[in-house]
């Protein structure tokens, strides 16, 4: 099945700075990438994600990078804020919705 | 819209208990999913329902089964509770499967097992 590595497991930025979240995936057939942001006590939540037919997206403050060849994909803050302060995890979906398999969290801290 | 509610919030069982963890979502969603989030693992597909009537195994289905109620409830039952089940149960629900697979997760139900 799939396996979805992600790094660094806890990222520290001081406010304003951008942080970056990189994950890796195995399976070639996936096809669909969220990203989610977890607070505490909270489930998670989708902040952003992208398909396999699009090789970067951008919403406001956040941006995805994904990159088929190499079977990697990136989470891109900028301006952090501290309410950016959270788990944040990357999936892979290789049938499009059927099985989401994720990552193993990051934890980012925004240092105001 | 409560979005997807899960009951109950917290749970506590003595290892060889049996109980039903409850999901529901109004959002008329076709698949629903159960996982379960573990420190420094993220979250594992235990079952998911692609429709009403239907349910497969995740990566982690054992000593678990699932029902699938109608299209609005989604309910993992442990038949005899072992202390490694303890965890973050987590429901989650996608929006129309042909056009978005967003997921909608629930708050969770943080079980313990002694």
């Amino acid at each position: 099945g799939e396996n979805v590595e992600q790094h660094p497991s806890t990222l520290s930025v001081q406010e304003g700075d951008s942080a970056v979240i990189k994950c890796t995936y195995s399976d070639s057939a996936s096809n669909y990438f969220p990203w989610y942001k977890q607070e505490l006590g909270k489930g998670p939540q989708l902040i952003i994600d992208i398909r396999s037919n699009v090789g970067e997206k951008k919403d406001q403050r956040i941006a995805v990078t994904l990159n088929k060849t190499a079977k990697h994909f990136s989470l891109h803050i900028t301006e952090t804020q501290p309410e950016d302060s959270a788990v944040y995890f990357c999936a892979a979906s290789p049938n499009t919705g059927n099985q989401f398999y994720f990552g193993t969290g990051t934890s980012l801290t925004v240092i105001p | 819209n409560a979005g997807v509610t899960q009951t109950p919030k917290f749970q506590v069982l003595k290892t060889g208990q049996s109980m039903t963890l409850q999901c529901a979502q109004d959002m008329n969603h076709n698949s629903m999913y159960w996982y379960r989030q573990d420190p420094g693992m993220g979250l594992r597909l235990i079952y998911y329902s692609a429709s009403e009537g239907t349910t497969d195994k995740g990566e982690v289905p054992n000593g678990y089964n699932v029902s699938r109620l109608n299209k609005r409830e989604f309910s993992l039952r442990l038949e005899s509770a072992a202390p490694s089940q303890t965890s973050v149960y987590f429901c989650a629900s996608t929006r129309d499967r042909d056009r978005s697979y967003e997921q909608y997760f629930g708050p969770g139900t943080r079980l313990t097992v002694t």
